[in-house]
């Protein structure tokens, strides 16, 4: 158990809806991470909060938002779904926000994404 | 660009060693992650490269060359329960971020 919280565990919808996805971080991380996982690729980087302040994003669509709270729980938004959006959803937690030095990031048990 | 390569898919007979080699090529580098995967879970951190050599960790090591942009996964007495995904992982840095580049991952099968 890495202490990262993600729910729901299995989300099943459909074209056209609207999601929200949970994170609770380690205690005492500030950064939280958001990954996407699909069949036919790798885990992909979506975006990355520290401390309730976007800090950097990747390919992350313009159909998907996320927040970070002040209680660091972060909410990764997902809308409009199509198909091709089915996928694990992780998100990862580490202390630090980014520096000359590196952390670890801890992954949550991930979020199972179905769009019908 | 940003670019990691590791082998799709590798076999090993249990209590053997297995290499899991991993190149890339990044903007930046912060740091070398191997994580470990089993179907469906979540990545589970193994091991961390910052400078030049090796790590060792139990029946897991690690080594790194920053200068060949290659690292390698070892894993020795191998067992049934590490078949599993290893996922080679770089940090470029830059800016104020860790965010974290993956390989497609080296899907590992131990035979009895």
């Amino acid at each position: 158990d890495s202490g990262v919280t993600q729910t729901p565990k299995h989300l099943i919808t459909a074209t056209g809806q609207r999601v929200t996805l949970r994170c609770s971080p380690r205690s005492g991380d500030l950064s939280v991470y958001w990954y996407q996982q699909s069949l036919d690729q790798g885990l992909q980087f979506l975006i990355h909060y520290y401390n309730g302040e976007e800090r950097a994003k990747g390919n992350i669509l313009e159909r998907f938002s996320a927040q970070q709270f002040p209680d660091l729980h972060s909410e990764l938004n997902l809308s409009s779904l199509e198909l091709g959006d089915s996928a694990l959803y992780f998100c990862a937690s580490s202390l630090l926000q980014g520096t000359a030095v590196t952390d670890t990031q801890y992954f949550g048990p991930g979020t199972r994404l179905t769009v019908l | 660009g940003q670019n990691i390569d590791q082998p799709t898919e590798m076999t090993a007979t249990e209590g053997a060693i297995v290499q899991i080699n991993c190149t890339y090529q990044t903007s930046g580098f912060n740091g070398l992650f191997w994580y470990q995967q089993h179907a469906g879970e979540a990545p589970t951190f193994l091991s961390y490269n910052v400078l030049d050599g090796l790590e060792e960790k139990g029946r897991f090591s690690s080594f790194l060359s920053r200068s060949k942009g290659y690292s390698y996964l070892l894993l020795k007495e191998l067992q049934m329960k590490d078949s599993a995904s290893y996922l080679c992982a770089v940090s470029p840095g830059g800016g104020a971020t860790n965010k974290l580049i993956f390989g497609t991952g080296t899907l590992l099968a131990v035979q009895p």
